[in-house]
């Protein structure tokens, strides 16, 4: 079966831009999590999506925005850019959404902001 | 946002050495993970954990879930140069899917061949 997989995996945008990220499940997961990683930070989630619609927010503001497509994959969509916008972008995808479920990273989006 | 509090930030180690490392947290939580990052990689599962008081191996690693449930440890036994990496443990609050988690800051485990 295949991984994550995100793109792009490196980009640069100037503050004030709109950025998407795109992420493809691994096979038979319906959910999909993101997650934004400062340098020497932990992830920290931002939000998740079951079935197309939003189950579950972190506290980002509502320029962080997502999608869920039918075939399970997502994008990330973030609004005028700040630089404290600047990190990896990871998203992990999970079949269903009881717990237990093993959470399988991608290897991330670097967005740098300037 | 919410973060646990995990230790030591770092730590130098002789090939062959034994690691430990904690997370602590003010909140309880009903699983505990422990995830490794590697340069350029997300973080990969290494063991869960679901019930207070368990220990679970995987290999040379084994965690333990505080009776607390506000704790957890990770050791790595006969640690070796692929070791290195950054580690990060992580809860998930009841009613949460594994999607939503909280992390901690990572240890970062360096070794000396």
């Amino acid at each position: 079966e295949t991984g994550v997989t995100q793109s792009p995996t490196h980009l640069i945008k100037t503050r004030g831009q709109q950025v998407t990220l795109r992420c493809s499940s691994q096979s038979g997961h319906n959910t999909v999590s993101w997650y934004q990683q400062a340098l020497g930070q932990g992830p920290q989630f931002i939000f998740q999506y079951y079935r197309e619609e939003e189950n579950g927010r972190g506290n980002f503001p509502p320029r962080f925005s997502g999608l869920q497509f039918p075939n399970y994959s997502s994008e990330l969509n973030v609004n005028a850019l700040e630089l404290d916008d600047s990190a990896l972008y990871l998203c992990a995808s999970e079949r269903g959404i009881a717990g237990a479920n093993v959470l399988t990273f991608g290897a991330g989006s670097r967005l740098t902001v300037l | 946002g919410q973060q646990l509090n995990q230790s030591p930030q770092s730590m130098f180690i002789q090939e062959g050495e034994d690691v430990s490392m904690n997370c602590t947290s003010s909140s309880i939580f009903n699983t505990w993970l422990w995830y490794k990052q590697d340069p350029g990689e997300g973080p990969v599962l290494l063991i869960a954990l679901y019930k207070a008081g368990e220990l679970t191996s995987n290999g040379r690693l084994t965690a333990q879930f505080g009776i607390t449930r506000k704790d957890s440890f990770l050791n790595i036994s006969a640690s070796i140069p692929s070791d290195v990496g950054i580690y990060f443990c992580a809860g998930q609050n009841y009613g949460g899917s594994q999607g939503n988690l909280i992390f901690g800051k990572g240890t970062k485990l360096s070794v000396k061949p």
